[in-house]
């Protein structure tokens, strides 16, 4: 299967900041690497899909790159309900599987 | 608009089989180019795909988990159903449905509130 590594595993951040996280494939994927954000208790909602091309209804200030083994997600000005937790996953296989998470936290 | 709607029991004992129901609305399991997955989330953990299913029954496994999952559907109900024979404790999981759709790629579009199924011995 294909390993999915995502870079840091938590962050802090204040309102305003540029916030990037990282995701490694184990083989190369292409581009076929989605992004999703989790709130506490919430499902998860599609960000990013394709590496870079945004989902309908997610702000601009979301933004995906990359292709092969390395992808990243990056938050151009960070948001107060931006605070959540980030997977990337890979759709390369079918057999999908998503990275560890990123955790979002106010500085 | 699009849904769905993941149902079950909320409480299963050790060894005995777990069976989730998907129900969808808003689109058809009939529907080219979509179909259904299940993913599970331990409490304070990662997301872990389990299965889908296609709209023309093509169905995918967890390498991991292959030899305790089935995933079927009936189409005329609008639902996929799930199981999972021999649980365990550590099977214990928020487990979510979620529509599988493809522009481009595979992704998940539409995920279903999730169902917080606990194992216990």
């Amino acid at each position: 299967d294909i390993q999915m590594t995502q870079s840091p595993s938590s962050l802090s951040a204040s309102v305003g900041d540029r916030v990037t996280i990282t995701c490694r494939a184990s083989q190369s994927i292409s581009t076929y690497l989605n992004w999703y954000q989790q709130k506490p208790g919430k499902a998860p909602n599609l960000l990013i899909y394709a590496a870079s091309s945004l989902q309908s209804g997610v702000p601009s200030r979301f933004s995906g790159s990359g292709s092969g083994t390395d992808f990243t997600l990056t938050i151009s000005s960070l948001q107060p309900e931006d605070f959540a937790t980030y997977y990337c996953q890979q759709s390369f296989s079918m057999l999908e599987t998503f990275g560890q998470g990123t955790n979002v936290e106010i500085k | 608009q699009v849904s769905l709607k993941e149902s079950g029991p909320v409480l299963v004992k050790t060894t005995e089989t777990l069976t989730l129901t998907c129900t969808v609305s808003g689109f058809s399991l009939s529907n080219t180019r979509m179909g259904v997955s299940w993913i599970r989330q331990p409490p304070g953990k990662a997301l872990e795909w389990l299965a889908h299913i296609f709209s023309n029954d093509e169905k995918f496994y967890s390498t991991s988990l292959k030899n305790r999952l089935t995933i079927s559907k009936d189409t005329s109900k609008s639902q996929v159903v799930l199981t999972m024979t021999n649980m365990d404790p550590v099977d214990t999981a928020t487990y979510y449905c979620a529509r599988k759709g493809y522009h481009i790629n595979w992704y998940e579009d539409y995920w279903g509130q999730g169902t917080l199924v606990t194992v216990s011995s």
